[in-house]
């Protein structure tokens, strides 16, 4: 398995404003990924984090709403920008494992936004 | 583009019972099906079936998956209380490694 962190676990913002989202994995992983899970819903992949160029986006998500970073293999960052309360969703990262010819994909324990 | 079905989309049972939660699925390229518990936030990995007719067990949980007829069940026996949870099928398809997920099974089970 994976162990992956998450900060925050949990946030309330003011609309207008923008959230930084920590992923930390441990140890190096080649495919990292951002989902979100708005209330009700399942989930969705935003963008697929790759390291060293940009961020490659889902249909409906864009760079300037969501920038992504990732400087080595076992960190990212999403940011949700100029938040609005259509935002507030449960946001989780995640890695694929390659254990012989399985790829078996783990996800973070969340954070939770709540956009008021 | 890729599609997944599950039902029911919620379950009441009673400790002890057998559930059975289904998965339809259209990928293009099929190359894994993979079923995650969530309790709160984050989706713990349950199984991945890659080919048809393998069924997956841990414990009381089993899994099968049919590429012929594109659905998968999850089966668990004797359910408890620790069990309830929503249910997560998603499939990935083509060249790249992006989960398409159903909207999950919400399974209560009672004491």
């Amino acid at each position: 398995s994976a162990v992956i962190s998450q900060k925050p676990s949990r946030d309330i913002c003011q609309r207008g404003t923008s959230l930084t989202i920590q992923c930390q994995v441990d140890s190096q992983v080649t495919m990292m990924f951002w989902y979100r899970q708005q209330p009700g819903q399942s989930l969705t992949l935003i963008a697929t984090a790759n390291q060293g160029s940009e961020a490659t986006y889902e249909s409906g998500f864009v760079i300037d709403k969501f920038p992504i970073s990732r400087p080595n293999l076992t960190f990212s960052t999403l940011t949700v920008s100029n938040m609005s309360p259509e935002d507030s969703s449960i946001y989780l990262c995640s890695v694929v494992r390659n254990s012989g010819q399985r790829e078996t994909q783990y996800f973070g324990p969340g954070t939770r936004l709540l956009v008021l | 583009e890729d599609k997944v079905v599950q039902s029911p989309l919620s379950l009441v049972v009673h400790e002890g019972d057998t559930v059975t939660l289904n998965c339809s699925y259209e990928v293009t390229n099929f190359r894994s099906l993979l079923w995650y518990k969530q309790e709160k936030k984050a989706p713990t990995f349950l199984f991945m079936l890659t080919s048809s007719g393998i069924e997956k067990k841990s414990g009381r949980l089993s899994s099968i998956l049919d590429k012929k007829e594109l659905f998968s069940i999850l089966n668990i026996t004797a359910t408890q209380t620790g069990d309830s949870a929503i249910y997560l099928c998603a499939v990935r398809g083509g060249s790249n490694y992006k989960l398409t997920f159903g909207k999950g099974t919400l399974l209560t089970v009672n004491p």
